[in-house]
């Protein structure tokens, strides 16, 4: 059974560096790609990014320039990084790995707020 | 980017009901086009993938169809546990876009 954990800080200032990462236990880590995806309060679901073991990496176009997506495979883990983060970055930030199965971490209130 | 339009936002509808809801990408994307379901707090749930694909431990009650641009994700019954909002995803291509969401209230 696969599973995904997540951490990270959860109160920001305006300009500070969001950092979360994703641990996933159980199943092949190699051969998927691995995703985070967030959700402002009361909004929808935005796709930031994925990567797979290789490191290869997709970002959306609207937050690309400060987003950085990372993996381990030492450890089976991958990261997430949001740079000069502001007010309209706040969401719970979600780590997945998206597929004909989906398995989702359990989510992290990120607060930016000065 | 490839836009995806839901409708309606969101509906009311009863216990019992067949309920609808569209999904609409700006470009073809073949049946790459996932449903999910989320509720209030938790994380989302694969419903539907590949348009019509029945994700695994999900009620027949459910159905995807469409290809295309054009997408429907059908409740043939509701059910109490069906009060939800539902997302539509392309992944044909990047970025993977969500539509914006249909909420599913109790009438």
């Amino acid at each position: 059974q696969v599973q995904l954990q997540q951490w990270g800080a959860g109160l920001l200032k305006p300009s500070e560096t969001l950092s979360l990462t994703c641990a996933v236990f159980g199943g092949s880590f190699s051969g998927y790609y691995w995703s985070w995806v967030r959700q402002p309060p009361g909004k929808g679901l935005e796709w930031i990014g994925e990567i797979n073991h290789s490191g290869s990496a997709n970002y959306s176009p609207s937050l690309k320039s400060r987003v950085t997506i990372s993996v381990d495979t030492s450890k089976n883990q991958f990261s997430l990084k949001l740079t000069s983060v502001i007010a309209a970055d706040t969401a719970v930030y979600y780590c997945a790995r998206l597929g004909r199965q989906d398995y989702w971490g359990q989510g992290t209130l990120v607060t930016v707020s000065s | 980017d490839i836009q995806m339009t839901q409708s309606p936002s969101s509906l009311s509808a009863s216990v019992g009901d067949r309920v609808t809801i569209t999904c609409r990408a700006s470009q073809t994307i073949s049946t790459y086009l996932n449903w999910f379901q989320q509720k209030p707090g938790k994380a989302p749930k694969l419903l539907i993938y590949t348009a019509s694909s029945l994700q695994s431990g999900v009620p027949s009650s459910f159905n995807g169809s469409g290809s295309g641009t054009d997408f429907t994700l059908t409740i043939s019954s509701l059910q109490p546990e069906d009060f939800a909002t539902y997302y539509c995803q392309q992944t044909y291509s990047t970025p993977r876009t969500f539509g914006q969401g249909t909420k599913v209230e109790i009438k």
